[in-house]
């Protein structure tokens, strides 16, 4: 699986857009991006996942370079309760490919 | 639905003592996962099944832990006998069937203190 690397930890004001980034340089042709976050003393919560071309749900957004070898999510418009890890996890689908592989994240924590 | 239900939410117990941790999955779903988190080693994946069959047990640290699906709607994970290192938050986490993709859904925890 390719290996993902992420900042340790970012600010953000509330009410302003979050971006956190992701590198994955080695991710190859059928592996995914996903984001999971996981708030303090909860489980981790599934956010968005993407391939090649940019997504977006009710919960955030995902950008991948055209190269794949990163990506952004963005919070549009975060919140306190937005405080959280947030995990990048590069995996590809089908076949015995149920394991997700949790890194050390990125601890995002909105400012008042 | 109420989710992923995981019995009980907290576990103090003294070492060598048997622990027994509950996960019943959401309705539905075929896939179930058993995670252990701590601060020096994150989150690990320990066991994962598939329709009530092991299917990848390498995270599973040694052989007093041990885990059973006797069907769809319930899973054990049992540490005997249990040591103080095996102090961590344990998490079941459960997916649907014909998803391709991977979107997990996990419990609540069990905060598991062995004294």
């Amino acid at each position: 699986d390719a290996k993902t690397t992420q900042p340790p930890s970012m600010d953000c004001a509330e009410g302003r857009a979050a971006n956190l980034p992701c590198n994955h340089s080695t991710i190859s042709g059928n592996e995914y991006v996903y984001w999971y976050r996981q708030i303090h003393s909860q489980g981790p919560q599934y956010i968005i996942h993407g391939l090649k071309n940019n997504e977006t749900n009710e919960m955030a957004s995902l950008i991948i370079t055209e190269d794949r070898k990163s990506s952004t999510l963005i919070l549009p418009h975060a919140t306190l309760r937005d405080t959280a890890v947030y995990y990048c996890i590069v995996r590809s689908h089908g076949g015995a490919t149920n394991k997700l592989i949790f890194g050390t994240g990125t601890l995002l924590a909105v400012q008042p | 639905d109420a989710g992923v239900i995981q019995s009980p939410r907290h576990e103090v117990t003294e070492m060598g003592q048997e622990v027994t941790l509950r996960c019943k999955p959401i309705s539905g779903h075929n896939s179930l996962f058993w995670y252990r988190q701590t601060m020096m080693r994150g989150l690990e994946l320990l066991i994962y099944f598939n329709n009530n069959v092991p299917i990848d047990d390498s995270g599973m640290p040694e052989d007093r832990f041990s885990a059973k699906m006797p069907n769809a709607s319930f899973s054990t994970l049992k540490i005997q006998p249990s040591e103080p290192r095996d102090s961590a938050v344990y998490f079941c986490a459960t997916r649907p069937p014909g998803s391709g993709y991977n979107e997990q859904f996990f419990g609540p925890g069990t905060r598991l203190t062995v004294l």
